[in-house]
């Protein structure tokens, strides 16, 4: 079965500093990975998603992400971070069944 | 294209009452899913159609609530008795079927309040 987990429910960075929030999944295939972004009362946006491309995925808004594969991870960085930034962010994964797992959501708190 | 449509963006409701939430996917779209977000619990899965046929309603807390996808354009989801527990934002997603390659477009959700 599929699962994600976030590690860190809740991350602090000043502005101007790198934004790393993880992300680690188990699959037992290769699978399709998303990072999505939720602003206060809002739905949830695509950011990024990963699909047996390049590793490396860039997305909106400055950010990207990385697909390790050796260490089921798929992080999502950004290298200055804005107060604009400040929202929930959600990993999610699937697989040829088309049901998505999303992870339990990282607070980003950006400090000016 | 207008988005995933939901309808009510908010509804406040005495305990009792009957709720009917409703959402319109992205035209082309041929995977339809309700999720629950609260505090505590997060988002969850409630149920998920692919061309109008329930796949997986696992997620589906109680008896109480129930789904149905008539068509390719329309969907609600139906809480009869509301509690106050039921209180939460309920996002409607869909997307198009394709291995599961594709991403989930959101709705805004409607955020639920049973006094």
């Amino acid at each position: 079965a599929q699962s994600v987990t976030q590690l860190g429910s809740h991350v602090s960075v000043s502005e101007g500093a790198l934004v790393l929030l993880r992300c680690n999944y188990s699959s037992s295939v290769p699978p399709y990975l998303f990072w999505y972004v939720q602003y206060p009362n809002q739905g949830l946006q695509l950011l990024l998603k990963y699909t047996s491309a390049a590793t490396l995925v860039k997305g909106i808004n400055g950010f990207e992400a990385e697909f390790k594969k050796s260490e089921t991870s798929f992080h999502l960085t950004k290298p200055s971070a804005h107060m604009s930034d400040a929202a929930e962010y959600f990993c999610a994964v699937s697989e040829t069944g088309n049901q998505f797992y999303f992870g339990t959501g990282t607070s980003l708190t950006v400090i000016p | 294209d207008a988005g995933v449509i939901q309808s009510p963006r908010h509804e406040v409701t005495e305990m009792g009452q009957e709720v009917t939430l409703r959402c319109k996917p992205i035209s082309g779209h041929n995977s339809l899913f309700w999720y629950r977000q609260t505090m505590m619990r997060g988002l969850e899965l409630l149920i998920y159609f692919n061309n109008n046929v329930p796949i997986d309603d696992s997620g589906m807390p109680e008896d109480r609530f129930s789904a149905k996808m008539p068509n390719a354009s329309f969907s609600t989801l139906k809480i009869q008795p509301s509690e106050p527990r039921d209180s939460a934002v309920y996002f409607c997603a869909s997307t198009r079927l394709a291995g599961g390659r594709n991403e989930q477009f959101f709705g805004p959700g409607t955020r639920l309040t049973v006094l």
